[in-house]
């Protein structure tokens, strides 16, 4: 099993909506991290949480260290927002960081 | 700003050749990471370093070595580069202890002919 679950894999919805990426871990951690990659681009850095809840523009992101869960949410999305979306976590047994194996969001016009 | 950075950004070689690929950090973390990323597998683990003179292997490290001579660069070197080496190469550093979490590097798309 692996250490960091995403789900769903793929996801495709129309412009406009309310979209909601989770993220299940198994191992302790000193930060969970929320990456964006567009097709052929470079890891993005979105958000950085160890605790709580964080928003930028549309974006939000919380987690819940007990339940050891995350969710990324995109309001009023938009098809520029189509990209893989990934959780990693830093382990804080050795700081190494696990990857999630990534949701690929589609935004239709 | 503290950042950091891969290079080169692409790169086309051939099989048997020895490459390496760069990765430069200022944020003088001790903790650097070299992921491979190829589809269906997402991003594994290479290699990865926890100081100056400290190297350790990853889950997928066959065919790859690093070497750390000092904080800010953790290099990445191909031996023989083979066709099941083509992929796209992320670094990635970190701190111990603190909150600023990890931060990557852009990636460098390698491909192996």
């Amino acid at each position: 099993k692996n250490e960091v679950e995403q789900s769903p894999q793929n996801l495709t919805a129309q412009e406009g909506e309310f979209i909601t990426i989770n993220c299940s871990y198994s191992v302790g951690i000193s930060a969970l991290h929320w990456l964006q990659q567009h097709p052929g681009g470079g890891i993005v850095s979105l958000f950085m949480l160890s605790s709580g809840k964080k928003k930028h523009g549309r974006l939000i992101a919380t987690i819940n260290i007990q339940e050891k869960h995350s969710s990324l949410h995109i309001t009023a999305s938009h098809p520029r927002d189509s990209a893989v979306y990934i959780c990693a976590v830093s382990a804080s047994r050795d700081d190494k960081i696990i990857f999630g194996k990534g949701t690929r969001l589609h935004i239709l016009p | 700003d503290a950042e950091i950075t891969q290079s080169p950004r692409h790169k086309i070689t051939e099989t048997g050749r020895q490459v390496t690929l760069a990765c430069h950090q200022t944020w003088n973390h001790n903790n650097m990471f070299w992921y491979r990323q190829d589809l269906g597998h997402g991003l594994r683990l290479i290699h990865y370093s926890y100081g100056v003179h400290d190297t350790n292997k990853g889950e997928v490290s066959d065919g790859y070595s690093v070497s750390r001579s000092n904080t800010e660069d953790l290099p990445l070197t191909l031996e023989s580069a083979a066709s099941s080496q083509t992929s796209v190469y992320f670094c990635a550093s970190s701190e111990w202890g603190t909150e600023q979490g990890a931060f990557f590097g852009q990636g460098t798309r390698l491909t192996v002919v």
